[in-house]
């Protein structure tokens, strides 16, 4: 099973300021199908990115997805005080077919 | 984009069978491809469980894989979860999932279930 690491925990930000958070793999993702969510306080995960680098409907394009192998990175170009919440990244290995997610990365207003 | 909404009892004893419900809504479950069940225990990450095609075909997470049954019922456009000889380590909030490319795409509101006695 592969194991997703991300980081940091924790990153503490200003409104307007670039975001960077990072998400590493124990092994190739195969064909980078790495996604990110959204997830704020008692909402569900909401999708915003799905291989790697390919906006979801409605996603603003200031969010944005790199990354391939095992190194992947999600960048949120100028923070809106609604982006402050937690990002999951999530993998798809196929075999066996199988989701994993990584711990989260929390992005806090400073 | 379809609607999910998850439903089914918020209390179940140990060693009992959590069973859910999601209603699928906005669109026929033959329309889709995939669908999935994900949960989150309190305060914690997320873990997939499963998923089921719109034939039946189904594949779970081996961790759970022994415990899991997820079904689908066409005539009723909704999908189901059951999880067999629950603990307190089954209490979470459990969402429904309709699957995208390589992802997981539209998400219920999704349903906290405790394990208690």
């Amino acid at each position: 099973e592969i194991v997703l690491t991300q980081s940091p925990d924790t990153l503490s930000l200003s409104p307007g300021e670039r975001a960077s958070l990072s998400c590493r793999t124990s092994q190739t993702v195969s064909s980078n199908h790495l996604a990110w969510y959204q997830q704020k306080p008692g909402q569900a995960p909401r999708l915003l990115i799905y291989d790697a680098s390919n906006r979801a409907t409605g996603i603003p394009d200031r969010f944005s997805g790199s990354g391939s192998g095992t190194d992947f990175s999600l960048t949120i170009s100028r923070l809106e005080p609604e982006d402050f919440a937690v990002y999951y990244c999530q993998q798809y290995d196929s075999s066996p077919p199988l989701y994993t997610f990584g711990q989260g990365t929390k992005l806090e207003i400073k | 984009q379809v609607q999910l909404q998850e439903s089914g009892p918020g209390l179940v004893n140990p060693s009992g069978t959590l069973s859910l419900t999601c209603a699928v809504s906005g669109g026929s479950i033959n329309e889709g491809d995939w669908w999935s069940w994900v949960r989150q225990p309190p305060g914690k990450g997320l873990e997939w469980i499963g998923e089921i095609y719109r034939s039946g075909s189904t594949n779970y997470n081996p961790s759970l894989k022994t415990r899991v049954t997820i079904s689908v019922d066409q005539s009723k456009n909704q999908f189901s979860l059951k999880l067999k000889s629950v603990t307190a380590a089954d209490t979470a909030v459990y969402y429904c999932v309709a699957n995208g490319w390589y992802s997981l795409e539209d998400w219920g509101q999704g349903t906290l279930v405790t394990v208690s006695s």
